[in-house]
């Protein structure tokens, strides 16, 4: 069956502009996840969605993230007045429930490059 | 809060040689563990887990035993392949629900014919 998929693979952007990060999770997974992952890091937890109760944003870095997901599905990671730190790949992850021990499935991600 | 540490790398092998990463956690409760493994030019994917203590998880020759005594979980294979070149992932969840999953920094794996 399909995977979660990411678009766009890459993205190049210049500072200051804005920029929308597509994920679409595995069908009828419930659970929702954005992290980044940064040169030779490891991966940092961006923010969580379940079902229809509010996301965790507690690992946002700035205001300048944000995230919606619509329909229970499709999520858009957008980054505003984008700066070259936020230069970093971009994974998503969906999980059937998002309970402990639930395992995460990742998309490919997207490379962000902030010139 | 709950964090993860793992051997840093890089790490070389010679084909057949025996693999142990060190991951040792801290959290509250009782976490799941996982390893995550990500090869050349493909995406995370899960290797094994385990959601309670003294669970062993294994897959593909690879295993690791959840131990609290020690808060550890390392990554153990007795003969590595020159597929087994990837670079590999320690992480937590948990114990109450599975948004909080911390990761380890990673630890890259070379294996030499």
């Amino acid at each position: 069956g399909a995977g979660v998929s990411q678009s766009p693979s890459n993205k190049v952007t210049e500072k200051g502009k804005d920029v929308e990060l597509r994920c679409d999770p595995i069908s009828g997974h419930t659970a929702l996840y954005w992290y980044r992952q940064s040169l030779g890091q490891g991966l940092e937890f961006l923010i969580y969605f379940q079902g229809n109760s509010a996301p965790d944003k507690s690992g946002l870095p700035s205001d300048r993230f944000s995230a919606e997901r619509t329909g229970g599905s499709v999520s858009t990671l957008t980054i505003q007045r984008t700066q070259q730190e936020d230069s970093a790949v971009y994974l998503c992850a969906s999980s059937l429930f998002g309970t402990n021990g639930d395992t995460q499935y990742f998309g490919p991600g997207t490379r962000l490059t902030v010139l | 809060g709950n964090s993860v540490t793992q051997m840093e790398g890089p790490v070389t092998l010679s084909e057949e040689a025996f693999l142990t990463i060190n991951c040792t956690y801290t959290a509250t409760g009782y976490p799941s563990l996982f390893w995550y493994v990500q090869y050349p030019g493909e995406g995370l994917q899960l290797l094994l887990k385990a959601t309670k203590a003294d669970d062993k998880g294994s897959n593909k020759g690879f295993e690791a035993t959840y131990r609290k005594e020690t808060t550890s979980f390392h990554l153990e294979k007795g003969s590595v392949q020159v597929s087994d070149s990837a670079v590999y992932f320690c992480a937590l969840s948990g114990p109450h629900n599975n948004n909080d999953m911390r990761f380890g920094a990673g630890t890259r794996l070379t294996v030499k014919p």
